[in-house]
Formats: structure tokens, C-alpha cells, sequence
């Protein structure tokens, strides 16, 4: 079983609609964790830190939930240009631990 | 502010060839690491320095592959013998742990080619 595991798509939306996409981890020693966004043929970048709290960026939601181990990015009012490839990322001393990510493609 | 930069961005070469990718990271960052990206996965780290010393290199193949950072900036990570499968995008990141952020800033990435 690997460390970090996401459901690897695609996701097919319609624009304006909502979604959601989950990550669960095994190491219950994992400190913080990340969404990262990447592009076609792109670099990653981070799109955000998800906080015990849970946290919101604009249309953009992550929460955290320890006891299940899991992650989760909601993503409202969907837009084309939000196609793209959603990587969770676990820090676990200092480690940076990646799933293979999830693809989500925004249909007109 | 200046990026990562990394270099070539693209690279053919035959199995058992060698090939060499450099990287110079984001000015400041003491932090650099080597990820491969093959197809349809997430980037699995090679190697992490912290200035020049090594913190983690658990899954870099060494027998083939390695890299250094002789002046803890620019890095050059190096495959001879290349094989098959190291087919996959060479990414390079840097970061600064300031305050407990991990945001790693990446390169544009080596697309290695082994034919």
C-alpha cells in the first residue's frame, strides 16, 4: 500500500459545478500537508497548506481529518482553467511524501 | 526574483549513455532536491540536500545514479549507465524553511528521453 494514495481520475466536470477529491495517508506520525496544482507538461506549484482547522482560499477548500487520516480539496464554481493535475503531499520529518495525483478536466 | 532554473530542458540519448542535469536554485534557498516524474505519477524525491551536505538520498539509485552540490547552490545530478527506464521529467526544487513552510519551488523540469 503506498504512504499516500489519491484516486487518479479523471475527473470529469462541468464548469460551474463543485468537487471534491480525497487523499489518505498511512503514517499516522505525518505532521502538515499540502495541495500542489500542476499543469500539463508543467511544473508543480503549491496551491495550499491544509491546516487542522481546515482552511479556505476563494473557491478553494481543504480540511483535515486525523483520526480518519485523510485530506480534502472542494473546489466551487468549477472553471475551465482549473484543469489541471491535484497532488497531495505529506510531511513526515521533514520528508515531503507525494500521491500520483488526481486529474480533473472542466468541460464547457 | 528569479526562479529555478534548470537545464537542458529537454535530452535524447541512447541506453548505457550517460547524461548530466544541472539546477540552480532559488538565491537564498539552502534547500534543493532532485524529484522523477514518470507518466502518470507523482514526483518521487531522488535526493535532498541542505546546503551542501545530503539529507536524503534512501531512493536514489546508486549505482547509477549521482548527484552533488559542491558550493551548497547550482547541483548537478548525473545517470551513467542510463537505462530504459529512466525515461521520466527530472524536476528540481528549492526551498526555504523559514517558519516552518515547506513550499518547494520547482524548475521547469528535464524531459530525459532514453531510447
Amino acid at each position: 500500500r503506498k504512504e499516500v494514495e489519491q484516486d487518479p481520475g479523471p475527473f470529469n466536470v462541468p464548469e460551474g459545478a463543485t468537487v471534491a477529491f480525497n487523499c489518505t495517508y498511512s503514517n499516522s506520525a505525518s505532521q502538515s500537508f499540502f495541495w500542489y496544482r500542476q499543469d500539463c507538461r508543467k511544473e508543480p506549484k503549491l496551491l495550499m497548506s491544509v491546516y487542522s482547522s481546515g482552511n479556505e482560499d476563494g473557491r478553494f477548500t481543504a480540511q483535515l481529518n486525523r483520526a480518519s487520516q485523510y485530506i480534502s480539496l472542494l473546489i466551487r464554481d468549477s472553471k475551465l482553467s482549473d484543469s489541471a493535475t491535484y497532488l497531495c503531499v505529506v510531511n513526515r520529518n521533514y520528508q515531503l511524501i507525494w500521491g500520483a495525483g488526481t486529474k480533473l478536466i472542466i468541460k464547457p | 526574483e528569479a526562479g529555478v532554473a534548470q537545464s537542458p530542458r529537454y535530452k535524447i540519448i541512447e541506453k548505457r549513455q550517460s547524461v548530466a542535469f544541472w539546477c540552480n536554485p532559488i538565491s537564498g534557498h539552502a534547500t534543493l532536491y532532485w524529484y522523477q516524474q514518470i507518466l502518470g505519477q507523482g514526483p518521487k524525491l531522488l535526493i535532498q540536500f541542505q546546503n551542501n551536505g545530503v539529507v536524503d538520498d534512501s531512493q536514489l539509485p546508486k549505482d547509477r545514479f549521482s548527484a552533488e552540490r559542491l558550493k551548497g547552490v547550482d547541483s548537478t545530478l548525473k545517470i551513467q549507465p542510463a537505462k530504459l527506464e529512466d525515461s521520466a521529467v527530472y524536476l528540481c526544487a528549492s526551498s526555504n524553511h523559514e517558519g516552518g513552510t515547506y513550499e518547494q519551488y520547482f524548475g521547469p523540469g528535464t524531459r530525459l528521453t532514453v531510447t
